[in-house]
């Protein structure tokens, strides 16, 4: 089964910009599989922020898709989330995850990035 | 936006016992041309990322109990856990992927009684 495992900084200050990858293992980023973050503030529920597909077609979530670019980059299996101009609000667990197809469950996880906007 | 709704928020059930998850959709997430609902449920334990139970509202995932069963169509689903296990305690979410953005719903907290 896929492998994936976040990186980043755990502490962002506010009005900058949130930045974190997601590392692809036990299978190519290439392969027929769409990409995706999701983000879990703290005491809360799961919010999807967007997906990626391995030609680099991304799908965001409209409640952020002003504010946020996902990446892809296949010569390093990895794909990316920026987040830009964050606020205390965008404090959360970031998840990376994968999707067989774009209409489709997450059948894998990371184990999730705690980033925390603070000055 | 498809809204999810859960209920109850939480429940407690004695081990060995049922517990019943409703989850319901802003709209249907039945896709009359496949006869697919596109629902799943998730099981997230403390500190650990969702695990994906069930898709397409009934089928559960490689490895799953068979205590697990999902049903419902259309707007209403049900998640069922037949006979309650101390490792059941978690929270459980179900999510619509009929249309983007994709949707969670709240969430449904089961404890043991």
């Amino acid at each position: 089964q896929v492998q994936l495992q976040e990186s980043g900084p755990g502490l962002v200050k506010p009005s900058e910009t949130l930045s974190l990858t997601c590392a692809v293992s036990r299978s190519s980023i290439s392969s027929d599989y769409y990409w995706a973050w999701i983000r879990q503030p703290p005491g809360k529920g799961l919010e999807w922020i967007g997906s990626v597909y391995h030609s680099g077609t991304t799908y965001y979530n409209p409640s952020l898709k002003s504010r946020v670019t996902i990446s892809i980059d296949t010569s390093k299996n990895h794909f990316s989330l920026k987040v830009t101009s964050v606020t205390t609000a965008d404090t959360a667990v970031y998840y990376c995850a994968s999707h067989r197809l774009l209409y489709m469950s997450f059948d894998s996880w990371g184990q999730g990035m705690v980033v925390t906007v603070s000055s | 936006d498809i809204v999810m709704t859960q209920s109850p928020d939480s429940l407690a059930v004695s081990l060995g016992e049922r517990a019943t998850i409703n989850c319901k959709s802003s709209q249907s997430v039945l896709d009359n041309s496949n006869d697919k609902n596109y629902l799943g449920w998730y099981q997230q334990k403390p500190g650990q990322p969702p695990k994906l139970l069930i898709s397409w509202a009934s089928t559960r995932e490689s490895g799953v109990p068979d205590r697990f069963s999902g049903s419902g169509s259309g707007t209403d689903f049900t998640l069922t856990i037949s006979s309650l296990q101390a490792e059941d305690v978690a929270v459980y979410y179900c999510q619509q992927y009929y249309g983007a953005p994709f949707t969670f719903g709240p969430g449904t907290r089961v404890a043991i009684k």
